[in-house]
């Protein structure tokens, strides 16, 4: 049992290239979640999905997208990478119900130059 | 709209220390509360849940009670040890319309334990 895996681990970009973050869950968990988290700036949402197919935005969804085309799988795209996505990003999975914990991927490191 | 505040950290400790991180959140309905715990370079992980009022939780010697009449969720252990080094994230689900349970987060808060 994986857990939640995130690829890549580390990915440098320069300004205005794409990139896909993959995060893929073998827990058969109809939610799933894309944070980025910043110094001094906790946890941010960026988008979330409640099941296959079905997507919706977070809090700061702007210059991303994202994609749900298999329950285990969770897509975050950049188009078209900024100084300012530079961060750590987050992957997390649950079952659908408020007394269930998120489990979370080991996060991937992006740096845009 | 749903909130968790927690104590600005870091905390710093010595070794065997009494913790305590605060935190109160505002939510309607009758949320479920989480501790997460992010040791360096790791994703979070939970620490300790409870999902009704006068719950308590408890992992790894560490405890919360969640008081609904103060809205507060506070984290405790009675003695710390420097493997206790990391960031803690108090956190509430509910249902928050349309069968969707998005969670929120407070900032979080470091704690340093020295030996």
């Amino acid at each position: 049992n994986a857990g939640v895996t995130q690829t890549p681990k580390f990915r440098v970009l320069k300004t205005g290239q794409s990139m896909t973050l993959l995060c893929a869950q073998d827990m058969n968990h109809e939610y799933m979640y894309w944070y980025r988290q910043d110094p001094g700036m906790g946890l941010r949402l960026i988008h979330y999905s409640v099941g296959e197919g079905t997507t919706a935005k977070g809090e700061v969804p702007d210059g991303y997208n994202v994609s749900r085309l298999k329950k285990q799988n969770f897509l975050l795209g950049l188009e078209s990478a900024a100084p300012s996505q530079t961060s750590v990003y987050f992957c997390a999975s649950s079952l659908a119900g408020s007394s269930y914990e998120q489990y979370f991927g080991p996060g991937t490191r992006l740096t845009v130059t | 709209g749903d909130s968790v505040t927690q104590m600005e950290g870091p905390v710093t400790l010595s070794e065997e220390a009494f913790l305590t991180i605060n935190c109160t959140y505002t939510a309607t309905g009758y949320p479920s509360l989480f501790w997460y715990v992010q040791y360096p370079g790791e994703g979070l992980q939970l620490l300790l849940k409870a999902t009704k009022a006068d719950d308590k939780g408890s992992n790894k010697g560490f405890e919360a009670t969640y008081r609904k009449e103060t809205t507060s969720f506070h984290l405790e252990k009675g003695s710390v040890q420097v493997s206790d080094s990391a960031v803690y994230f108090c956190a509430l689900s509910r249902n928050s319309g349309g069968g969707s349970y998005i969670p929120t987060f407070g900032r979080g808060t470091s704690l340093i334990v020295h030996p």
